[in-house]
């Protein structure tokens, strides 16, 4: 069945630091795929997607890049904050399916001032 | 604010008992999801329904039930609870089926079996 697998955290860096929270996935087809954020007491919000190998996805200074021959999203920021501080989800939603997305378990980044 | 509302935002009752976890999802919005999540296992799919209809189930426990109601709102039914379904339960919502666009979540119930 499908699979995302995201490092363990959590990770801690300074603020202004280069932040990659690395994120593989396994899957039938070709799926597209999700970077989810969850800040402390909320529910979790789309932060970015891409739909077809090569695309980047972008918002909020954050990338990803949907790489098919590594089966990777790797997501990436050039300038943490300390308001990035948050639990990050990659997600998947294989498209020989109907819609349930694939979580990974998350990843905890925490930006110390 | 993500427009869908989930209540109670916290719950706490004893094992053994019965809970009743509501979600409304966005105005417009046919599908809802709902996600287990815990310390242990992560975010874990329970459940979608469109429409009214159960669409697919995940890893759902037997004692747990959902439906989705006619003004499309939907409850999720934790009976004989376990300490161990001490969890987030998130609700989600989106548009419909077809490609995956985005699914909108609420802030969760927190539900504590003591």
């Amino acid at each position: 069945g499908d699979s995302v697998t995201q490092m363990e955290g959590p990770v801690t860096l300074s603020e202004e630091a280069f932040l990659t929270i690395n994120c593989t996935y396994t899957a039938t087809g070709y799926p597209s795929l999700f970077w989810y954020v969850q800040y402390p007491g909320e529910g979790l919000q789309l932060l970015l997607k891409a739909t077809k190998a090569d695309d980047k996805g972008s918002n909020k200074g954050f990338e990803a890049t949907y790489r098919k021959e590594t089966t990777s999203f790797h997501l990436e920021k050039g300038s943490v904050q300390v308001s990035d501080s948050a639990v990050y989800f990659c997600a998947l939603i294989n498209s020989g399916g109907y819609q349930k997305v694939t979580f990974g378990t998350g990843t905890k980044l925490q930006v110390i001032p | 604010d993500s427009g869908v509302t989930q209540t109670p935002k916290h719950l706490i009752t004893a094992t053994g008992q019965r809970v009743t976890l509501r979600c409304s999802p966005r105005s417009g919005d046919l599908s809802v999801y709902w996600y287990q999540q815990s310390l242990d296992q992560g975010l874990q799919f329970l459940i979608h329904y469109y429409n009214g209809e159960e669409r697919a189930k995940g890893n759902i426990l037997e004692r747990f039930s959902a439906q989705q109601f006619p003004d499309l709102h939907s409850e999720l039914n934790l009976s004989s609870l376990e300490l161990g379904d001490s969890a987030l339960y998130f609700c989600a919502s989106s548009v419909g089926q077809g490609k995956f666009t985005e699914a909108f979540f609420g802030q969760g119930t927190r539900l504590t079996v003591v």
